[in-house]
């Protein structure tokens, strides 16, 4: 089993819809969360990093911690074609043993 | 203000062969990463560098090296190339000593033939 879970898609919606990224993991050592946007042919770009639980809120996008469920979630308000691109989810620990983990990327499509 | 740098964009070697790769990280960034990215494994982490000094360490064999310059340049080699090698290599930089608020270059593309 991987230590971080990400359902690889791709997921397609209309221009306009509230999108829902998630991932599972289960190492309870996970500390900082992030969210990466990868378009074709380029390096991912840090959307959002939460330490620890909680929410955090950019512009149309929104990040949650469940760390009591090892779950996190990216929203996605009003979507645009243009956020059309894979999101990765990743993870580090901050003490014991370093691991920085990805999941394996959610391709969104986002339907004009 | 510029973005992180990767060269070459594109290389095809041999197997056996060995090859390093470059990385110019943004100006002020002391904080160095390299990332394996392929489509079976996904983005996995290689190594990080701070200071010149390899700070974290994934799970590769010593066939990946790296090392950083006082400028906060990086250099990543990869020995005795496999077929397996084949893959997107990215790099990132961060100002502290953190790898989190990472900024990545568009990656170096290996085909080992």
């Amino acid at each position: 089993q991987k230590e971080v879970e990400q359902d690889p898609g791709p997921l397609s919606v209309p221009e306009g819809a509230i999108v829902s990224l998630n991932c599972t993991y289960s190492n309870s050592a996970f500390q900082y969360f992030m969210w990466y946007r990868q378009y074709s042919r380029k390096g991912p770009e840090l959307l959002m990093y939460t330490y620890s639980s909680g929410n955090k809120e950019d512009g149309r996008f929104t990040a949650q911690v469940d760390k009591s469920s090892k779950y996190i979630s990216l929203f996605i308000r009003d979507s645009q074609p243009s956020d059309s691109a894979t999101y990765l989810c990743a993870m580090r620990t901050t003490s014991g043993t370093y691991k920085y983990i990805f999941g394996t990327g959610t391709r969104l499509k986002v339907l004009a | 203000k510029a973005g992180v740098t990767q060269t070459p964009r594109y290389l095809i070697k041999t197997r056996g062969q060995q090859v390093t790769l470059s990385c110019s990280p943004i100006s002020g960034h002391r904080s160095v990463s390299w990332y394996q990215q392929t489509p079976g494994q996904g983005l996995q982490f290689l190594f990080e560098y701070f200071s010149e000094t390899q700070r974290n360490k994934g799970n590769f064999p010593g066939r990946f090296s790296g090392r950083q310059f006082s400028n906060s340049r990086s250099e990543m080699n990869v020995s005795t190339l496999e077929l397996g090698d084949s893959a997107l290599y990215l790099c990132a930089s961060s100002w502290g000593d953190s790898n989190t608020e990472a900024f990545f270059g568009q990656g170096t593309r290996l085909t080992v033939v």
